[in-house]
């Protein structure tokens, strides 16, 4: 089946650090990417959808430049959180969907940051 | 918020026994899906069921929808320990388009 790989799944960093994310689709091509914030014990709110080539939309209340993505081709995004501070804590997860197809989105496996 | 409501938030059963979530949402569909999510991990695609469908089963798993009521329900029969994780529902996606997740439900299935 199709695989979305996020990498890394932990990060633990000081404040003030800005901290990259990648999302990688290895089997398929990625034409949509989707950004993901979850609280402990909540549900996904999406953060963010991408397109390849052009600029993300993001959602009512997400900062754009706080919340840098870049989706250059069509198997990687990149989240980057930029001067990170311990409220940006967080567990962030990827998906990505072939938008020709009626296919369901594939999930990365997230990643843990942790800002000190 | 587009949110769907899901119920229980939390539900503890003993393995064998059959666990069912429930899932509302807002808004008309075209489909709805339910994903697995086991701790600090990703999501899986469990099931979709389409708005013209009212049942539809995969393994263990049967799922209805019910369009006039916005409600949907899973259920995991004859459940296993492996079971244990949070179910969300979601409505929307395919074709690029983004997801709206369920609060979730958390399942804990004891031995």
């Amino acid at each position: 089946g199709a695989v979305v790989s996020q990498h890394p799944s932990r990060v633990i960093c000081k404040s003030g650090t800005s901290v990259k994310i990648e999302c990688r689709s290895l089997d398929f091509q990625a034409t949509t990417m989707f950004w993901y914030r979850q609280f402990p014990k909540q549900s996904l709110m999406l953060m963010a959808t991408s397109n390849e080539g052009s600029k993300a939309t993001y959602e009512q209340g997400v900062e754009k430049d706080k919340f840098l993505i870049n989706h250059a081709s069509l198997t990687l995004s990149t989240l980057t959180v930029t001067s990170a501070h311990p409220e940006d804590s967080s567990f962030y997860i990827c998906s990505a969907s072939d938008s020709s197809s009626n296919q369901p989105q594939h999930f990365g496996d997230g990643t843990r940051l942790s800002i000190l | 918020s587009q949110q769907g409501e899901e119920d229980p938030q939390a539900l503890s059963i003993q393995e064998g026994e059959n666990a069912t979530m429930n899932c509302s949402y807002k808004t008309s569909i075209n489909n709805l899906q339910w994903y697995r999510q086991n701790s600090g991990r990703g999501l899986v695609h469990l099931i979709l069921i389409r708005s013209n469908e009212r049942e539809k089963h995969s393994g263990r798993l049967r799922v209805t929808l019910d369009t006039s009521k916005k409600s949907s329900s899973l259920l995991i029969t004859a459940s296993r320990a492996a079971d244990t994780a949070s179910y969300f529902c979601a409505t929307g996606g395919g074709g690029g388009n983004k997801l709206t997740f369920g609060t979730g439900t958390q399942l804990k299935v004891e031995l």
